[in-house]
């Protein structure tokens, strides 16, 4: 199974809104609604900050947010913050019943 | 809380088995699917398989000749073991607990580095 694909990095000024992508395919991100979102800081184990495509566990930041279309999904962070600086990945459930990741962004604030 | 705690030793000699242990604490091991996921230095997260409490396995078809997964649930543990390891198996090894729904890693270790050197 080959990864997800994300960009390398994406930056953007505190306040802003920034918006990042992760494709697949139909055997992954388009055929199910599995998509989750993690954040990792250095030296962290990631952090999970969206669920089912859109979905935000208890106690994270309603600055963000997630998006699928077709074999794409989206993860939007809104208000940028300092502390919004961190590798954020995708990952999607697949049809082999199996798990695959993104590649990984890393998301600079400026 | 429950917490998760990988260990194993640091270094692993190239073609030789790499086996690793995620201890359960704080909660039961039981109902739950425990995958485990590596990330290679300065590089993306790859998922490496899962196992549920009952035993039944899937892994990660590119390592998947190479990999076992176990559970023992007397002693509220999972183990990785990856036979023949090269170079590019160095990287940190996170336990992880897949959410009661299924869909999402809620809870993960906090990692042990393997290096694979002679």
């Amino acid at each position: 199974q080959s990864a997800l694909t994300q960009p390398a990095s994406v930056s953007g000024s505190p306040g802003q809104s920034i918006t990042f992508s992760c494709t697949g395919t139909s055997n992954d991100i388009g055929g199910y609604n599995y998509v989750s979102w993690y954040q990792q800081h250095p030296g962290k184990a990631p952090k999970v900050i969206i669920f089912d495509v859109s979905n935000r566990p208890s106690g994270v930041s309603n600055r963000f947010s997630g998006s699928k279309s077709g074999n794409t999904a989206s993860l939007t962070i809104s208000g940028l913050q300092a502390e919004d600086e961190a590798d954020y990945y995708c990952c999607s459930y697949t049809t082999s019943v199996t798990r695959v990741f993104g590649g990984g962004t890393k998301v600079t604030v400026l | 809380q429950v917490q998760l705690q990988e260990s194993g030793p640091g270094l692993v000699k190239p073609w030789e088995t790499l086996s690793l242990t995620c201890i359960v604490s704080g909660g039961s091991i039981s109902s739950y699917y425990w995958h485990w996921i590596r990330q290679s230095p300065g590089k993306g997260l790859e998922w490496i398989g899962y196992i549920y409490y009952s035993g039944s396995t899937n892994y990660n078809p590119s390592l998947k000749s190479r990999i076992t997964i176990s559970v023992d649930t007397s002693k509220n543990q999972l183990s990785l073991s990856l036979r023949s390891v090269t170079a590019t198996d160095t990287a940190v090894y996170y336990c992880a607990r897949l959410h009661s729904e299924g869909t999402y890693f809620d809870l993960w270790g906090r990692g042990t580095l393997v290096t694979v050197s002679s």
